[in-house]
């Protein structure tokens, strides 16, 4: 059965230092993973996936996630906070046609 | 340029009253797909349809209804059978029904009871 868990429900960081919002799965298959990020009464923009290619996988405005699969984990980092990536972001799952499995979110809090 | 447009962006219901969410996409995407979304959880899948005049139960339809008789345009229809309307609702759209395929959210509509 696929489920994905993120860890922390919110981060706090400063403007210009390192983000990292943790995100652990289980999946029966070979999982395809996407971390979205979604601002204030918006839709779900995609960040970045991963579908079984590298492991380091390089997303938008500067994001990256790790495919480790011995730790069942796919965490979003980024070296260095910027005011605009204050907003929630959602790790998601699927390994099936349309069965995608949505982590409950991790709002990121940046202090100026 | 190509998206998904979601009308209206808020939208009150009377008690017993069925309303209507629109949701048109010119990304000629063949799949598209309804969520609800609760303060503090994640998407939860109402409905989706992987083509034209074809759509399927999601994890909480009950209370829902869709057609699809256009390939951009997936309407949601509340209706009065569902008891707890108030959410966020977002339509989404994908080039075809394959899980390794990224989703493209509209804004939002958000519903709320009168």
């Amino acid at each position: 059965a696929q489920s994905v868990t993120q860890l922390d429900s919110h981060v706090s960081v400063s403007e210009g230092t390192p983000v990292l919002l943790r995100c652990n799965y289980s999946s029966s298959y070979s999982p395809s993973l996407f971390w979205y990020v979604q601002h204030p009464n918006k839709g779900l923009q995609l960040l970045l996936k991963y579908t079984s290619a590298a492991t380091l996988v390089k997303g938008i405005n500067g994001f990256e996630a790790e495919f480790k699969k011995s730790e069942t984990s796919f965490h979003l980092m980024k070296p260095s906070a910027h005011m605009s990536d204050a907003a929630e972001y959602f790790c998601v799952v699927t390994e099936r046609q349309n069965n995608l499995f949505f982590g409950t979110g991790t709002r990121l809090t940046v202090i100026p | 340029d190509g998206g998904i447009t979601q009308s209206p962006k808020y939208l009150f219901r009377k008690e017993g009253q069925n309303v209507t969410l629109s949701c048109e996409q010119n990304l000629n995407h063949d799949a598209m797909y309804w969520y609800r979304q609760d303060p503090g959880q994640g998407l939860r899948l109402i409905y989706y349809s992987q083509i034209v005049n074809d759509f399927q139960k999601g994890d909480i339809a009950e209370g829902y209804s869709v057609s699809r008789e256009k390939k951009e345009s997936f309407p949601l229809t509340v209706t009065s059978a569902q008891k707890n309307p108030t959410a966020f609702y977002l339509c989404a759209s994908s080039r075809t029904g394959g899980g390794e395929q990224p989703q493209h959210f509209g804004d939002g509509t958000r519903l709320s009871i009168l």
